[in-house]
Protein backbone atom coordinates (compact mmCIF):
# COMPACT_ATOMS: atom_id res chain seq x y z
CA UNK A 1 0.00 0.00 0.00
CA UNK A 2 1.11 3.69 -0.38
CA UNK A 3 2.90 5.10 2.48
CA UNK A 4 2.63 8.67 3.71
CA UNK A 5 2.84 11.41 1.22
CA UNK A 6 4.04 14.52 1.44
CA UNK A 7 3.71 17.95 -0.45
CA UNK A 8 6.17 19.49 -1.80
CA UNK A 9 9.40 17.98 -1.07
CA UNK A 10 11.27 21.37 -1.02
CA UNK A 11 10.36 24.52 -0.59
CA UNK A 12 12.05 27.90 -0.35
CA UNK A 13 10.17 31.07 1.40
CA UNK A 14 10.81 34.52 1.87
CA UNK A 15 11.05 35.84 5.77
CA UNK A 16 7.06 37.31 6.40
CA UNK A 17 5.48 34.72 3.98
CA UNK A 18 3.39 32.31 4.87
CA UNK A 19 3.32 28.35 3.72
CA UNK A 20 1.36 25.58 3.59
CA UNK A 21 2.31 22.11 3.78
CA UNK A 22 0.67 19.04 3.00
CA UNK A 23 0.09 15.21 4.32
CA UNK A 24 -1.48 12.47 2.88
CA UNK A 25 -1.68 9.46 5.43
CA UNK A 26 -2.29 5.65 4.17
CA UNK A 27 -5.34 4.32 3.69
CA UNK A 28 -7.06 4.01 6.59
CA UNK A 29 -5.27 6.08 9.15
CA UNK A 30 -7.08 8.62 11.04
CA UNK A 31 -4.16 9.85 12.78
CA UNK A 32 -1.74 12.47 11.59
CA UNK A 33 1.07 13.69 13.39
CA UNK A 34 3.93 16.58 12.65
CA UNK A 35 7.06 17.16 13.36
CA UNK A 36 9.89 19.68 12.78
CA UNK A 37 13.64 18.75 12.67
CA UNK A 38 16.38 21.26 12.69
CA UNK A 39 19.99 19.92 13.51
CA UNK A 40 20.10 22.20 16.83
CA UNK A 41 16.45 21.05 18.06
CA UNK A 42 16.28 17.66 16.70
CA UNK A 43 12.87 16.26 16.39
CA UNK A 44 10.43 18.03 17.71
CA UNK A 45 6.61 17.07 18.11
CA UNK A 46 4.10 19.78 16.72
CA UNK A 47 0.56 18.97 16.85
CA UNK A 48 -1.95 15.46 16.09
CA UNK A 49 -4.94 15.30 14.56
CA UNK A 50 -7.69 12.43 14.74
CA UNK A 51 -10.57 12.42 13.17
CA UNK A 52 -10.75 16.43 12.21
CA UNK A 53 -9.49 17.58 15.83
CA UNK A 54 -6.67 18.35 17.30
CA UNK A 55 -5.68 15.52 20.71
CA UNK A 56 -2.21 17.38 20.87
CA UNK A 57 -0.62 20.03 21.04
CA UNK A 58 3.19 20.81 21.12
CA UNK A 59 5.04 24.48 22.27
CA UNK A 60 5.46 26.24 19.34
CA UNK A 61 3.86 29.68 18.51
CA UNK A 62 0.93 30.21 17.23
CA UNK A 63 2.31 31.00 14.00
CA UNK A 64 2.16 26.94 13.77
CA UNK A 65 -1.35 25.67 12.74
CA UNK A 66 -2.71 22.79 11.11
CA UNK A 67 -6.22 21.07 10.51
CA UNK A 68 -7.09 17.72 9.08
CA UNK A 69 -9.89 17.17 7.12
CA UNK A 70 -12.92 14.59 6.74
CA UNK A 71 -10.45 12.11 4.04
CA UNK A 72 -7.57 12.57 7.05
CA UNK A 73 -5.39 14.66 4.78
CA UNK A 74 -3.64 17.29 6.91
CA UNK A 75 -2.00 20.70 6.16
CA UNK A 76 -0.18 22.76 8.42
CA UNK A 77 0.78 26.41 7.78
CA UNK A 78 3.50 28.62 9.02
CA UNK A 79 2.46 32.57 8.73
CA UNK A 80 4.91 35.02 8.99
CA UNK A 81 8.01 32.91 8.63
CA UNK A 82 11.31 33.95 10.26
CA UNK A 83 14.70 32.05 9.47
CA UNK A 84 14.30 29.84 11.82
CA UNK A 85 11.37 27.72 10.47
CA UNK A 86 14.10 26.18 8.05
CA UNK A 87 13.32 22.87 9.11
CA UNK A 88 12.37 19.39 7.67
CA UNK A 89 8.90 18.93 8.02
CA UNK A 90 7.76 15.29 9.19
CA UNK A 91 4.37 14.08 8.79
CA UNK A 92 3.56 10.70 10.56
CA UNK A 93 0.09 8.71 10.47
CA UNK A 94 -1.07 5.84 12.43
CA UNK A 95 -4.39 3.94 13.06
CA UNK A 96 -4.73 5.95 16.31
CA UNK A 97 -5.75 3.57 18.85
CA UNK A 98 -3.39 3.56 21.99
CA UNK A 99 -2.27 -0.36 20.95
CA UNK A 100 -1.13 1.16 17.60
CA UNK A 101 2.35 -0.54 16.85
CA UNK A 102 4.03 2.85 15.26
CA UNK A 103 4.01 5.42 13.71
CA UNK A 104 4.95 5.37 9.46
CA UNK A 105 6.91 8.91 8.77
CA UNK A 106 6.82 10.42 5.33
CA UNK A 107 9.91 11.75 3.70
CA UNK A 108 8.94 15.22 4.55
CA UNK A 109 9.37 18.80 3.34
CA UNK A 110 12.42 20.43 3.24
CA UNK A 111 11.70 24.42 3.97
CA UNK A 112 14.57 26.97 3.22
CA UNK A 113 13.56 30.41 4.38
CA UNK A 114 15.81 33.26 3.16
CA UNK B 1 7.75 11.07 29.78
CA UNK B 2 10.59 9.06 31.82
CA UNK B 3 13.91 10.53 29.80
CA UNK B 4 16.36 8.05 27.79
CA UNK B 5 20.06 8.15 27.62
CA UNK B 6 21.92 6.47 24.66
CA UNK B 7 25.45 6.95 23.58
CA UNK B 8 25.99 9.40 20.86
CA UNK B 9 27.68 7.18 18.35
CA UNK B 10 28.71 3.44 17.84
CA UNK B 11 30.49 1.21 15.36
CA UNK B 12 29.98 -2.25 13.86
CA UNK B 13 31.40 -4.08 11.58
CA UNK B 14 29.53 -5.15 8.83
CA UNK B 15 27.55 -9.09 9.54
CA UNK B 16 28.05 -8.17 13.33
CA UNK B 17 25.38 -7.67 15.38
CA UNK B 18 24.47 -4.22 17.05
CA UNK B 19 24.11 -3.79 20.26
CA UNK B 20 22.40 -0.58 21.22
CA UNK B 21 21.96 0.05 25.15
CA UNK B 22 19.03 2.66 26.16
CA UNK B 23 18.79 3.75 29.72
CA UNK B 24 15.63 4.74 30.95
CA UNK B 25 15.82 4.76 34.91
CA UNK B 26 12.59 6.93 35.41
CA UNK B 27 10.51 4.26 33.23
CA UNK B 28 7.09 3.94 34.76
CA UNK B 29 4.51 0.81 34.86
CA UNK B 30 2.14 2.22 32.07
CA UNK B 31 5.32 3.31 29.45
CA UNK B 32 6.48 1.08 26.52
CA UNK B 33 9.89 1.42 25.33
CA UNK B 34 9.57 2.09 21.03
CA UNK B 35 12.73 2.28 18.53
CA UNK B 36 13.09 4.16 15.47
CA UNK B 37 15.37 4.87 13.04
CA UNK B 38 16.25 7.50 10.45
CA UNK B 39 18.75 7.10 7.43
CA UNK B 40 20.18 10.25 6.27
CA UNK B 41 17.07 12.41 4.58
CA UNK B 42 14.77 9.94 5.06
CA UNK B 43 11.58 10.09 7.77
CA UNK B 44 12.14 7.63 10.98
CA UNK B 45 11.49 4.39 11.14
CA UNK B 46 9.68 2.75 13.22
CA UNK B 47 11.39 -0.43 14.32
CA UNK B 48 9.99 -2.52 17.20
CA UNK B 49 8.56 -1.92 20.55
CA UNK B 50 8.00 -3.83 24.27
CA UNK B 51 6.62 -3.46 27.80
CA UNK B 52 8.52 -6.03 29.66
CA UNK B 53 8.95 -9.04 27.80
CA UNK B 54 11.59 -9.47 25.27
CA UNK B 55 10.18 -8.98 21.52
CA UNK B 56 11.64 -10.07 18.69
CA UNK B 57 10.32 -8.96 14.80
CA UNK B 58 12.29 -9.22 11.45
CA UNK B 59 14.46 -5.94 12.03
CA UNK B 60 15.48 -6.42 15.23
CA UNK B 61 15.57 -7.80 18.95
CA UNK B 62 14.60 -5.80 21.87
CA UNK B 63 15.89 -7.15 25.15
CA UNK B 64 13.77 -5.07 28.45
CA UNK B 65 15.55 -5.91 31.63
CA UNK B 66 13.64 -6.84 34.36
CA UNK B 67 13.50 -3.56 36.91
CA UNK B 68 12.65 -2.22 33.07
CA UNK B 69 15.46 0.63 33.77
CA UNK B 70 17.09 -0.14 30.88
CA UNK B 71 16.97 -1.91 27.03
CA UNK B 72 18.96 -3.25 24.61
CA UNK B 73 18.22 -3.29 20.87
CA UNK B 74 19.95 -5.89 18.85
CA UNK B 75 20.41 -6.03 14.63
CA UNK B 76 21.55 -9.39 14.51
CA UNK B 77 23.20 -8.92 11.33
CA UNK B 78 24.25 -5.34 10.65
CA UNK B 79 24.99 -4.45 6.57
CA UNK B 80 25.72 -0.95 5.29
CA UNK B 81 21.95 0.02 4.79
CA UNK B 82 21.73 -0.05 8.93
CA UNK B 83 23.53 3.17 9.04
CA UNK B 84 21.44 5.30 10.59
CA UNK B 85 20.34 7.13 13.77
CA UNK B 86 18.24 5.22 16.38
CA UNK B 87 16.11 6.74 18.98
CA UNK B 88 15.14 4.72 21.88
CA UNK B 89 11.50 6.18 22.96
CA UNK B 90 9.78 6.00 26.05
CA UNK B 91 5.70 6.48 25.64
CA UNK B 92 2.98 5.99 27.75
CA UNK B 93 0.17 4.23 27.11
CA UNK B 94 -2.46 6.47 27.28
CA UNK B 95 -4.17 9.29 25.60
CA UNK B 96 -0.45 10.87 24.65
CA UNK B 97 -0.27 11.03 20.64
CA UNK B 98 3.42 12.06 20.17
CA UNK B 99 6.47 10.70 20.38
CA UNK B 100 9.17 12.39 22.51
CA UNK B 101 12.56 12.20 20.35
CA UNK B 102 15.89 12.53 22.32
CA UNK B 103 19.48 13.09 20.28
CA UNK B 104 19.61 9.63 19.50
CA UNK B 105 22.42 7.29 18.42
CA UNK B 106 24.38 7.10 15.23
CA UNK B 107 25.34 3.74 14.33
CA UNK B 108 27.79 3.86 11.47
CA UNK B 109 28.20 0.32 10.26
CA UNK B 110 31.86 -0.46 8.34
CA UNK B 111 32.64 -2.63 5.67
Amino acid sequence: KAGVTQTPRYLIKTRGQQVTLSCSPISGHRSVSWYQQTPGQGLQFLFEYFSETQRNKGNFPGRFSGRQFSNSRSEMNVSTLELGDSALYLCASSLGELTNYGYTFGSGTRLTVV
Amino acid sequence: DAKTTQPPSMDCAEGRAANLPCNHSTISGNEYVYWYRQIHSQGPQYIIHGLKNNETNEMASLIITEDRKSSTLILPHATLRDTAVYYCIVRPRSNDYKLSFGAGTTVTVRA
